[in-house]
């Protein structure tokens, strides 16, 4: 069974700061996985994904790469502002039977101190 | 472009009552998804719908039934409520499944069964 796993849960830094948020997989028969961004109280927002064929994909200030043999991915913010306070989540799309089915990290609960 | 919404936003139940939640599109998604969210659970793939008038079940399908009559709308029954059930559900869709099966989420109802 596919598991998800974001470290670390939590992560505080001062405003304009660069930072790397991690996420990895178990299985890396994926097809894509996704980056979200949830406000509390809100949906999730998505920012970013990547083919199991892509090594990255940006937007803006956002970074995300794709290590798929190792499993693992990361979500680089540059100048980090406060307004990207926020939780992250990553969720990977299986390939083959299940792939409607996202599997979820947990989540990094991101604070960027003014 | 209202994107995906979801009716109602809170919603409290005593135990044994039946309510829909329901959640439309405006995309013109192929595909609609339930999740649920708990806290140190992440999110759960309820129940799927690959296209109008079918439906499968996903990671956690007991207590929930779905319907897709119309391609734009997925609505989510509970016909038996239990404190279980207490859950902030999200809806989703996607235009896609597989690798480019990028997903869209509404805003989430905030249920609590008494």
């Amino acid at each position: 069974k596919q598991e998800v796993t974001q470290i670390p849960a939590a992560l505080s830094v001062p405003e304009g700061e660069n930072l790397v948020l991690n996420c990895s997989f178990t299985d890396s028969a994926i097809y894509n996985l996704q980056w979200f961004r949830q406000d509390p109280g809100k949906g999730l927002t998505s920012l970013l994904l990547i083919q199991s064929s892509q090594r990255e994909q940006t937007s803006g200030r956002l970074n995300a790469s794709l290590d798929k043999s190792s499993g693992r991915s990361t979500l680089y913010i540059a100048a980090s502002q406060p307004g990207d306070s926020a939780t992250y989540l990553c969720a990977v799309t299986p390939s083959g039977a299940g792939s409607y089915q996202l599997t979820f990290g947990k989540g990094t609960k991101l604070s960027v101190i003014p | 472009n209202a994107g995906v919404t979801q009716t109602p936003k809170f919603r409290v139940l005593k135990t044994g009552q039946s309510m829909t939640l329901l959640c439309a599109q405006d995309m013109n998604h192929e595909y609609m998804y339930w999740y649920r969210q708990d806290p140190g659970m992440g999110l759960r793939l309820i129940h799927y719908s690959v296209g109008e008038g079918t439906t499968a079940k996903g990671e956690v399908p007991d207590g929930y039934n779905v319907s897709r009559l119309k391609k734009q709308n997925f609505l989510l029954g509970l016909e038996s409520a239990a404190p279980s059930q207490t859950s902030v559900y999200f809806c989703a869709s996607s235009l896609s499944s597989g690798g480019w099966g990028e997903q869209f989420f509404g805003p989430g109802t905030r249920l609590t069964v008494l």
